[in-house]
């Protein structure tokens, strides 16, 4: 199965600023990657799919980038509502994995 | 209203049962996959697997074969998860979620089903 490390674990950031999330996949499967937006108690919300396609409604602040193996999630001019945690997803032969997730908080 | 519904929460005793339900509305239910993704408390998200809602054919992730079975009830739109033999490390957040296989993301989730197993 292929096993996806995120990275950072976790990180603070300012409204305003930018951040990058990485998620690097074992395997050069393909580009079906999906990124995912959490707020505690809520279900996940989908971002982006397909390594870079924004889904509809998401700010294009989000942007979803590919290369080799390593996918990038960056998020430009962060907004108080930013905060949150960040999963991505990645499907191959029959089976999900989810990253283990980055937890942006406010600095 | 394109939405999932899932049941309410449950609180069981080790060694129980509980079946949880995901009903699929303002779409064809039988033409997108159902998966199941499990969220302990403070932890990440866990995929379990999915259901092929045109054949009912279920793909379970490894850790969750056995005690765990995906079924479908394609008449009344609805996925179901059955856990037996509840254990405490079974606590957890369950989440149904619409795929679309075109690029394999799930675009619909359900609020959720919170199950606590404790005596």
């Amino acid at each position: 199965a292929i096993q996806l490390t995120q990275s950072p674990s976790s990180l603070s950031a300012s409204v305003g600023d930018s951040v990058t999330i990485t998620c690097r996949s074992s395997q050069a499967v393909s580009s079906v990657l999906s990124w995912y937006q959490q707020k505690p108690g809520k279900p996940p919300k989908l971002l982006i799919y397909g390594a870079s396609n924004l889904e509809t409604g998401v700010p294009p602040r989000f942007r979803g980038s590919v290369s080799g193996t390593d996918f990038t999630l960056t998020i430009s001019s962060l907004h108080p509502e930013d905060f949150a945690t960040y999963y991505c997803q990645q499907f191959d032969n029959k089976f999900h994995t989810f990253g283990q997730g980055t937890k942006l908080e406010i600095k | 209203q394109v939405q999932l519904v899932q049941s309410e929460s449950e609180l069981k005793k080790p060694g129980a049962s509980v079946k949880l339900s995901c009903t699929g509305s303002g779409y064809s239910f039988n033409s997108y996959p159902i998966n199941w993704v499990r969220q302990a408390p403070g932890q990440g998200l866990e995929w379990m697997g999915w259901i092929n809602t045109h054949t009912g054919n279920p793909t379970y992730a490894q850790g969750f074969t056995g005690r765990f079975v995906m079924s479908l009830d394609t008449s009344a739109s609805t996925s179901y998860l059955q856990i037996s033999s509840l254990e405490a490390e079974d606590t957890a957040v369950y989440y149904c979620a619409r795929e679309i296989r075109s690029y394999n993301y799930m675009n619909l989730w359900g609020r959720g089903t919170t199950v606590t197993v404790s005596s």
